[in-house]
């Protein structure tokens, strides 16, 4: 019975170049979220999204940063060009539908060098 | 804009102590209210949820309150062990979407 996973946990890049985070939900899960874990900072919304659609992405830069949550696969939240300052931890959260509890994945830790 | 604060930032008490941690929210506009341990470099691991239409939920010696009037929750945790150390977050999650939006966190040490 697994719960939400991401991959890769730890990711290094230089300044410039793309990072890919996948998130696979609970199984039966429609609903992702990803938020963002600053060093010394609390954890801040990003994007929700269900199976194809980005429902809410508010919280999401406005430049280099997308989500996707195609119909057959994880989710994929992808940073272009990356920037010393996107340095950070990034969750993965998953829910059924409702206003349910949203359950996290371990994180995949981003080091922009 | 919903804001949530938790006091104390920081906490350390002795083993078997009895304490409680303080989450405030300014809009009571809510859907529901989660606590979570989060364990140095780790994940959030779910404690407690509370629906807004509830006053609390217990689960082995932690209880959590909720007072949706006030905005205010507690995390009640008894018989404190070591084990307990770890940050612990306060989420409420919002009616008028689905984000859940933070607290800073409570860092919890329970020296043996």
């Amino acid at each position: 019975n697994a719960g939400v996973m991401q991959n890769p946990r730890h990711l290094v890049r230089r300044r410039g170049q793309e990072a890919r985070l996948r998130c696979s939900p609970v199984k039966g899960h429609s609903h992702v979220y990803w938020y963002r874990q600053l060093p010394e900072e609390g954890l801040k919304f990003m994007v929700y999204l269900q199976k194809e659609n980005i429902i809410d992405e508010s919280g999401m830069p406005k430049e280099r940063f997308s989500a996707e949550f195609p119909k057959e696969g994880p989710s994929i939240l992808r940073i272009q060009q990356v920037v010393r300052g996107d340095s950070a931890a990034y969750f993965c959260a998953s829910s059924p539908p409702g206003a349910a509890a949203q359950y996290f994945g371990p994180g995949t830790r981003l080091t922009v060098t | 804009k919903q804001e949530v604060t938790q006091i104390p930032a920081a906490l350390s008490v002795p083993e078997g102590e009895n304490l409680v941690l303080n989450c405030s929210f300014t809009d009571s506009a809510i859907y529901n209210l989660q606590w979570f341990r989060q364990d140095p470099g780790k994940g959030l691991t779910s404690l407690l949820l509370i629906q807004s239409s509830q006053r609390e939920q217990t689960s082995g010696r932690l209880n959590a309150s909720l007072d949706k009037s006030s905005g205010r929750s507690t995390l009640y945790i008894a018989a404190s062990q070591p084990g307990d150390s770890a940050t612990y977050l306060c989420a409420v999650l919002e009616t008028s979407g689905s984000r859940l939006t933070f607290g800073e966190g409570t860092q919890l040490t329970v020296n043996p």
